[in-house]
Protein backbone atom coordinates (compact mmCIF):
# COMPACT_ATOMS: atom_id res chain seq x y z
CA UNK A 1 0.00 0.00 0.00
CA UNK A 2 1.31 3.23 -1.01
CA UNK A 3 0.56 6.46 1.32
CA UNK A 4 1.91 9.81 2.45
CA UNK A 5 2.99 11.61 5.56
CA UNK A 6 3.58 15.02 5.57
CA UNK A 7 5.92 16.13 9.04
CA UNK A 8 4.42 19.13 10.65
CA UNK A 9 0.26 20.29 9.79
CA UNK A 10 1.88 24.17 10.42
CA UNK A 11 5.04 25.78 9.53
CA UNK A 12 5.51 29.46 10.08
CA UNK A 13 9.08 31.15 9.10
CA UNK A 14 9.67 34.57 8.22
CA UNK A 15 9.95 36.38 5.17
CA UNK A 16 13.05 35.69 3.64
CA UNK A 17 13.92 32.58 5.37
CA UNK A 18 14.00 29.10 3.67
CA UNK A 19 11.11 27.11 3.64
CA UNK A 20 11.35 23.46 4.10
CA UNK A 21 8.36 21.27 3.95
CA UNK A 22 8.64 17.72 5.00
CA UNK A 23 7.07 14.45 3.19
CA UNK A 24 7.56 10.85 3.09
CA UNK A 25 5.93 8.08 1.61
CA UNK A 26 5.62 4.49 1.25
CA UNK A 27 5.70 2.69 -1.67
CA UNK A 28 6.37 -0.95 -2.76
CA UNK A 29 7.37 0.18 -6.09
CA UNK A 30 8.89 3.50 -7.78
CA UNK A 31 6.18 6.19 -7.20
CA UNK A 32 5.44 8.87 -8.94
CA UNK A 33 5.01 12.22 -6.60
CA UNK A 34 3.47 15.48 -6.40
CA UNK A 35 3.23 18.56 -3.90
CA UNK A 36 0.17 20.82 -5.00
CA UNK A 37 -0.45 23.82 -3.44
CA UNK A 38 -3.84 25.59 -2.33
CA UNK A 39 -4.27 29.48 -1.48
CA UNK A 40 -7.47 30.41 0.36
CA UNK A 41 -10.68 29.48 -0.82
CA UNK A 42 -9.30 28.19 -3.68
CA UNK A 43 -8.59 24.58 -5.19
CA UNK A 44 -5.64 22.93 -5.43
CA UNK A 45 -2.53 23.88 -8.40
CA UNK A 46 0.51 21.96 -9.33
CA UNK A 47 3.45 23.01 -7.81
CA UNK A 48 5.77 20.37 -8.84
CA UNK A 49 6.25 16.59 -9.53
CA UNK A 50 8.53 13.72 -10.00
CA UNK A 51 7.56 10.38 -12.37
CA UNK A 52 11.18 9.37 -13.97
CA UNK A 53 14.22 10.91 -14.68
CA UNK A 54 16.64 13.96 -12.25
CA UNK A 55 15.74 13.68 -8.77
CA UNK A 56 15.88 17.60 -8.62
CA UNK A 57 12.62 18.71 -9.50
CA UNK A 58 12.28 22.63 -10.11
CA UNK A 59 8.55 23.73 -9.58
CA UNK A 60 7.04 27.28 -10.31
CA UNK A 61 7.53 30.26 -7.83
CA UNK A 62 10.68 29.23 -7.16
CA UNK A 63 10.10 25.74 -5.22
CA UNK A 64 11.72 22.66 -5.62
CA UNK A 65 11.96 19.21 -4.22
CA UNK A 66 14.13 16.38 -4.42
CA UNK A 67 13.38 12.69 -4.30
CA UNK A 68 15.52 10.44 -2.05
CA UNK A 69 14.92 6.87 -2.45
CA UNK A 70 17.06 5.73 0.65
CA UNK A 71 15.06 8.24 2.88
CA UNK A 72 11.79 7.60 1.06
CA UNK A 73 11.47 11.65 1.08
CA UNK A 74 10.43 14.47 -1.38
CA UNK A 75 10.55 17.39 0.72
CA UNK A 76 9.75 20.67 -0.48
CA UNK A 77 12.23 23.86 -0.28
CA UNK A 78 11.85 27.38 -1.33
CA UNK A 79 15.50 29.34 -0.43
CA UNK A 80 13.46 32.79 0.14
CA UNK A 81 9.53 33.41 1.23
CA UNK A 82 7.61 35.63 0.76
CA UNK A 83 4.12 37.06 1.99
CA UNK A 84 2.41 35.56 -1.61
CA UNK A 85 3.76 31.76 -0.61
CA UNK A 86 1.28 31.69 2.67
CA UNK A 87 -1.11 28.42 1.96
CA UNK A 88 -1.58 25.11 2.63
CA UNK A 89 0.95 22.65 0.86
CA UNK A 90 -0.31 18.82 -0.02
CA UNK A 91 2.16 15.86 -1.11
CA UNK A 92 0.79 13.33 -2.52
CA UNK A 93 1.61 9.69 -4.27
CA UNK A 94 0.20 8.05 -7.42
CA UNK A 95 -1.66 4.61 -6.76
CA UNK A 96 -2.06 2.33 -9.17
CA UNK A 97 -5.46 1.07 -8.52
CA UNK A 98 -7.57 -1.96 -9.48
CA UNK A 99 -7.28 -3.79 -12.66
CA UNK A 100 -4.00 -2.52 -13.17
CA UNK A 101 -4.91 0.24 -15.19
CA UNK A 102 -6.26 2.84 -13.09
CA UNK A 103 -4.04 5.57 -11.36
CA UNK A 104 -5.30 7.78 -7.92
CA UNK A 105 -3.94 10.16 -6.18
CA UNK A 106 -3.42 9.64 -2.16
CA UNK A 107 -2.96 13.14 -0.14
CA UNK A 108 -1.28 13.88 2.75
CA UNK A 109 -3.19 15.45 5.29
CA UNK A 110 -1.21 18.83 4.38
CA UNK A 111 0.82 21.90 6.25
CA UNK A 112 -0.20 24.99 6.43
CA UNK A 113 2.13 27.64 5.77
CA UNK A 114 2.23 31.18 7.61
CA UNK A 115 4.42 34.21 6.41
CA UNK A 116 5.80 36.55 8.80
CA UNK A 117 6.70 40.19 7.92
CA UNK B 1 -10.88 27.41 -21.75
CA UNK B 2 -12.83 27.65 -18.14
CA UNK B 3 -10.93 24.80 -16.97
CA UNK B 4 -12.35 22.84 -14.76
CA UNK B 5 -16.03 24.10 -13.44
CA UNK B 6 -17.92 23.10 -10.06
CA UNK B 7 -21.48 24.33 -9.36
CA UNK B 8 -22.78 24.90 -7.21
CA UNK B 9 -19.95 26.89 -4.96
CA UNK B 10 -22.48 26.78 -1.41
CA UNK B 11 -25.33 24.44 -0.88
CA UNK B 12 -26.72 23.75 2.65
CA UNK B 13 -28.94 20.58 2.67
CA UNK B 14 -30.98 19.06 5.64
CA UNK B 15 -30.28 15.18 6.67
CA UNK B 16 -31.83 13.47 4.05
CA UNK B 17 -32.39 15.76 1.36
CA UNK B 18 -30.81 14.34 -1.84
CA UNK B 19 -28.77 16.33 -4.54
CA UNK B 20 -25.88 16.74 -7.44
CA UNK B 21 -22.89 18.08 -7.20
CA UNK B 22 -21.98 19.14 -10.60
CA UNK B 23 -18.21 19.09 -12.66
CA UNK B 24 -17.56 19.81 -16.10
CA UNK B 25 -14.38 20.25 -18.02
CA UNK B 26 -13.83 21.57 -21.44
CA UNK B 27 -10.01 20.22 -21.90
CA UNK B 28 -11.03 16.61 -23.40
CA UNK B 29 -9.72 15.27 -20.06
CA UNK B 30 -10.51 10.99 -20.09
CA UNK B 31 -9.24 11.27 -16.01
CA UNK B 32 -11.65 12.96 -13.97
CA UNK B 33 -12.05 12.50 -10.04
CA UNK B 34 -14.30 13.72 -6.89
CA UNK B 35 -12.55 14.41 -3.51
CA UNK B 36 -13.68 15.70 -0.36
CA UNK B 37 -11.22 17.93 1.94
CA UNK B 38 -11.83 17.78 5.67
CA UNK B 39 -9.65 19.74 8.15
CA UNK B 40 -6.85 17.74 9.16
CA UNK B 41 -7.42 15.27 6.87
CA UNK B 42 -6.04 16.35 3.54
CA UNK B 43 -8.11 15.46 0.51
CA UNK B 44 -9.55 12.09 0.39
CA UNK B 45 -10.38 9.89 -3.35
CA UNK B 46 -14.87 9.61 -3.23
CA UNK B 47 -15.14 8.20 -6.79
CA UNK B 48 -13.12 8.77 -10.63
CA UNK B 49 -13.37 7.46 -13.94
CA UNK B 50 -10.98 6.80 -16.86
CA UNK B 51 -13.49 8.09 -19.54
CA UNK B 52 -16.77 7.98 -20.69
CA UNK B 53 -19.02 5.06 -19.16
CA UNK B 54 -16.35 3.87 -16.74
CA UNK B 55 -16.23 4.56 -13.29
CA UNK B 56 -14.41 3.32 -10.11
CA UNK B 57 -14.61 3.48 -6.51
CA UNK B 58 -12.16 5.58 -4.40
CA UNK B 59 -11.38 5.36 -0.74
CA UNK B 60 -14.92 6.93 0.63
CA UNK B 61 -17.66 6.39 -1.70
CA UNK B 62 -20.14 5.31 0.63
CA UNK B 63 -23.18 7.55 0.56
CA UNK B 64 -22.04 8.84 -3.42
CA UNK B 65 -23.17 7.87 -6.71
CA UNK B 66 -21.13 8.99 -10.09
CA UNK B 67 -21.85 8.18 -13.67
CA UNK B 68 -19.87 9.24 -16.71
CA UNK B 69 -22.15 9.38 -19.67
CA UNK B 70 -20.06 12.55 -21.24
CA UNK B 71 -15.96 12.91 -21.39
CA UNK B 72 -17.56 16.49 -20.01
CA UNK B 73 -19.37 15.55 -17.29
CA UNK B 74 -18.76 13.87 -14.26
CA UNK B 75 -21.94 14.49 -11.72
CA UNK B 76 -21.86 13.63 -8.02
CA UNK B 77 -24.87 11.98 -6.43
CA UNK B 78 -25.68 12.45 -2.39
CA UNK B 79 -28.52 10.05 -2.20
CA UNK B 80 -29.39 10.98 1.39
CA UNK B 81 -27.49 13.48 2.80
CA UNK B 82 -26.12 13.30 6.32
CA UNK B 83 -24.30 15.69 8.21
CA UNK B 84 -20.95 13.46 8.29
CA UNK B 85 -20.97 14.85 4.75
CA UNK B 86 -20.44 18.04 5.28
CA UNK B 87 -17.28 18.96 3.86
CA UNK B 88 -15.74 21.41 0.69
CA UNK B 89 -16.02 18.51 -2.09
CA UNK B 90 -13.34 19.34 -5.19
CA UNK B 91 -13.63 17.69 -8.90
CA UNK B 92 -10.19 17.10 -10.80
CA UNK B 93 -9.27 16.40 -14.42
CA UNK B 94 -6.56 15.11 -16.02
CA UNK B 95 -5.29 13.10 -19.48
CA UNK B 96 -5.22 10.03 -19.35
CA UNK B 97 -3.30 7.80 -17.79
CA UNK B 98 -2.94 10.29 -14.70
CA UNK B 99 0.30 11.06 -14.21
CA UNK B 100 -0.27 14.15 -15.70
CA UNK B 101 -1.29 17.19 -13.92
CA UNK B 102 -4.53 16.78 -12.32
CA UNK B 103 -6.32 20.15 -12.96
CA UNK B 104 -9.27 21.21 -10.09
CA UNK B 105 -12.18 23.09 -9.62
CA UNK B 106 -12.73 25.79 -7.28
CA UNK B 107 -15.19 23.35 -5.56
CA UNK B 108 -18.25 22.92 -3.58
CA UNK B 109 -19.04 23.95 -0.05
CA UNK B 110 -21.13 21.63 1.40
CA UNK B 111 -23.60 21.84 4.58
CA UNK B 112 -25.61 18.88 6.12
CA UNK B 113 -27.96 19.97 8.91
Amino acid sequence: AQSVTQLGSHVSVSEGALVLLRCNYSSSVPPYLFWYVQYPNQGLQLLLKYTTGATLVKGINGFEAEFKKSETSFHLTKPSAHMSDAAEYFCAVLKRGSGGSNYKLTFGKGTLLTVNP
Amino acid sequence: NAGVTQTPKFQVLKTGQSMTLQCAQDMNHEYMSWYRQDPGMGLRLIHYSVGAGITDQGEVPNGYNVSRSTTEDFPLRLLSAAPSQTSVYFCASSRFPSTDTQYFGPGTRLTVL
